[in-house]
């Protein structure tokens, strides 16, 4: 069961370069998210996904970009990274129903310095 | 202001003592409450899903209860385990969009 798989699991970047985080899900789950989790704060929603070919911004979008070519993956871009975007990041997916729970992925460790 | 607050932010119990976790919320209009239990370094995983409509639900040793009108839930952890050393967030979701408000977590620590 390999449900939400994140890569990398730590990256270390220096300001002012680009990276790609990987997710991708093998339950056919048509929503996505990308959440933030920045230390003693609750997770903030940066992007969601309803369906391949569809995006939209969440509460913190800025400075990074999505995309949704296929059901299974849903990679996050960084450009021009920054040290406010030090985080974790985490992957989320769910069925169409509301009331279904959001499956996480194990995260991303990211570094800016 | 759509918020939700947990209390205590961290807690620690003796091995095979019960606790009791709070969340407070002012989301509206509300579609479910869910509760997750996040390892260190792992993502969150779900524990209860509850609706207005229902007041309990338990899993396993944990039972959450959800109280609409006040706008308040509790998670209750029977019978503490080392394993049980986790955050607990509490995330409530907005019938309008089906957006996801988290709190910031009840950090437990349970000591042997």
């Amino acid at each position: 069961n390999a449900g939400v798989t994140q890569t990398p699991k730590f990256r270390i970047l220096k300001i002012g370069q680009s990276m790609t985080l990987q997710c991708t899900q093998d339950m056919n789950h048509n929503y996505m998210y990308w959440y933030r989790q920045d230390p003693g704060m609750g997770l903030k929603l940066i992007y969601y996904s309803v369906g391949a070919g569809i995006t939209d911004k969440g509460e913190v979008p800025n400075g990074y970009n999505v995309s949704r070519s296929t059901t299974e993956d849903f990679p996050l871009r960084l450009e021009l990274a920054a040290p406010s975007q030090t985080s974790v990041y985490f992957c989320a997916s769910r069925r169409g129903q509301v009331d279904q729970p959001q499956h996480f992925g194990d995260g991303t460790r990211l570094s800016i310095l | 202001k759509n918020q939700v607050e947990q209390s205590p932010q961290s807690l620690i119990i003796l091995e095979g003592k019960n606790c009791t976790l709070q969340c407070n919320y002012t989301v509206s209009p509300f579609s479910n409450l869910r509760w997750y239990k996040q390892d260190t370094g792992r993502g969150p995983v779900s524990l209860t899903i509850m609706t207005f409509s229902e007041n309990t639900k338990s899993n396993g040793r944990y039972t959450a209860t959800l109280d609409a009108d006040t706008k308040q839930s509790s998670l209750h952890i029977t019978a503490s385990q080392l394993s049980d050393s986790a955050s607990y967030i509490c995330v409530v979701v907005g019938s309008t969009l089906g957006r996801l408000y988290f709190g910031r977590g009840t950090q437990l620590t349970v000591w042997p």
